[in-house]
């Protein structure tokens, strides 16, 4: 079936510095992938949905300087946090549209710790 | 109003009860509805679709009443293993994102 590999799984980085995540259609294109973000407690926020060969689109309040999407291809999709902050740390995590079972296909998250 | 709200939860309940979970919608063009199941620090799994005649799948049963803008789960004989957080979540009309609930979390005990 239809895999979305994303990682990491996890990192801790420092206060300021940047982070990257990557989602990877193992099985099929993803012309377009959704990245949410998701806090204790809380319900999966859709941030942005990212789109191979354009400008991804961000949901409002998302600031696009500070998550940075890149689709460069129909295989990968990335998140580069940018000069992160403790208040970034969150659970991350990407869904491609349109495979799977049902429609859609998760990878399995990113649990970031900025300390 | 949030787009779409859950009971808050959580839901205590013994092995063998049955246990029923709400969510409304606020969207009325919305278009497809789904029940996910989030264990802790991992992916929403999808559980199962809803449709407007309702379906069921085992010990699991989802309705979806439209005029009231509502979507439930039911679920019979709970198990330990359904220990989770369940969300809703239903699609915006004409696109393929999902919006999901805060979820509702249910702890099963022996």
């Amino acid at each position: 079936g239809a895999v979305v590999s994303q990682h990491p799984s996890w990192v801790i980085c420092k206060s300021g510095t940047s982070v990257k995540i990557e989602c990877r259609s193992l099985d099929f294109q993803a012309t377009t992938m959704f990245w949410y973000r998701q806090f204790p407690k809380q319900s999966l926020m859709l941030m942005a949905t990212s789109n191979e060969g354009s400008k991804a689109t961000y949901e409002q309040g998302v600031e696009k300087d500070k998550f940075l999407i890149n689709h460069a291809s129909l295989t990968l999709s990335t998140l580069t946090v940018t000069s992160a902050h403790p208040e970034d740390s969150s659970f991350y995590i990407c869904s491609a549209p349109g495979q799977g079972k049902y429609g859609y296909t998760f990878g399995s998250g990113t649990r970031l710790t900025v300390v | 109003r949030k787009e779409v709200e859950q009971d808050p939860g959580p839901f205590n309940v013994p092995e063998g009860a049955t246990v029923a979970f709400n969510c409304t919608y606020s969207n009325s063009a919305s278009q497809s509805f789904f029940w996910y199941r989030q264990d802790c620090r991992k992916e929403p799994k999808l559980l199962m679709s809803v449709y407007s005649s309702g379906n069921e799948d085992g010990r699991f049963t989802a309705q979806l009443n439209r005029a009231s803008q509502y979507i439930s789960l039911l679920i019979r004989d709970s198990k330990l293993s359904d220990s989770a957080t369940y969300l809703c979540a239903v699609t915006r009309a004409g696109s393929y994102q999902l919006t999901f609930g805060k979820g509702t979390k249910l702890s099963v005990i022996p």
